[in-house]
């Protein structure tokens, strides 16, 4: 157990539709990383954030947004959902701002229809 | 658990021998490298990891080195046992801090 945490565990949605990830990072850890996981496409990193703020920028599409709450925990948004969009989303922290030691959480398993 | 990367190239290795998982990076500017290793159904969990002015760091049965000359990085694992069955991943720490993940391995343990 990384200490991760990540809900919710599955989510069947439909097309055009809008979905919540959510994150909890380790205790103390202020970064969490979101990343997209598909079989065609690999390990893609989406966004980070460090301690409430944007930090690092990856493959994200213009339809997702995330935001990390004074809390710390993490929210990934992802709006206007095509089939493509189908893949395990993770969430991961580390203490600090550099990519450091990250610790992955279980994954959530979106499946677009 | 599910299975990731079904079309990922495999490395098969009899338990006991050692097992060396290479992996060519995009970015000669990138700073840190970091080896994952993916269970089936599990995240990713962090292995080792080195910084570009190393070129050689020992873990617990695990190694990386790193060849900045020709962007290479390599994992070896000693005496490989049935549990290093996994999906490999190196990454690396590229241009404003983007992080670029190579496509895997799967390795896979021969009794």
């Amino acid at each position: 157990d990384s200490g991760v945490t990540q809900t919710p565990k599955h989510l069947i949605t439909a097309t055009g539709q809008r979905v919540t990830l959510r994150c909890s990072p380790r205790s103390g850890d202020l970064s969490v990383y979101w990343y997209q996981q598909s079989l065609d496409q690999g390990l893609q990193f989406l966004i980070q954030y460090y301690n409430g703020e944007e930090r690092a920028k990856g493959n994200i599409l213009e339809r997702f947004s995330a935001q990390q709450f004074p809390d710390l925990h993490s929210e990934l948004n992802l709006s206007s959902l095509e089939l493509g969009d189908s893949a395990l989303y993770f969430c991961a922290s580390s203490a600090t701002g550099g990519p450091y030691e990250q610790y992955f959480g279980p994954g959530t398993r979106l499946t677009v229809t | 658990g599910e299975s990731v990367g079904l079309h990922l190239p495999t490395l098969s290795v009899q338990e006991g021998d050692n097992s060396i998982i290479n992996c060519a990076y995009s970015n000669s500017a990138s700073d840190y490298f970091i080896w994952y290793k993916q269970e089936s159904g599990k995240g990713p969990q962090f292995i080792i990891d080195i910084r570009s002015n190393m070129d050689k760091r020992q873990g617990q049965r695990v190694t990386v080195l790193l060849n900045k000359t020709v962007k290479h990085l390599s994992l070896q694992i000693a005496a490989t046992q049935p549990g290093d069955s996994a999906v490999y991943f190196c990454a690396e720490n590229g241009p404003d801090d983007k992080i670029i993940f190579g496509k895997g391995t799967r390795l896979h343990i021969l009794p």
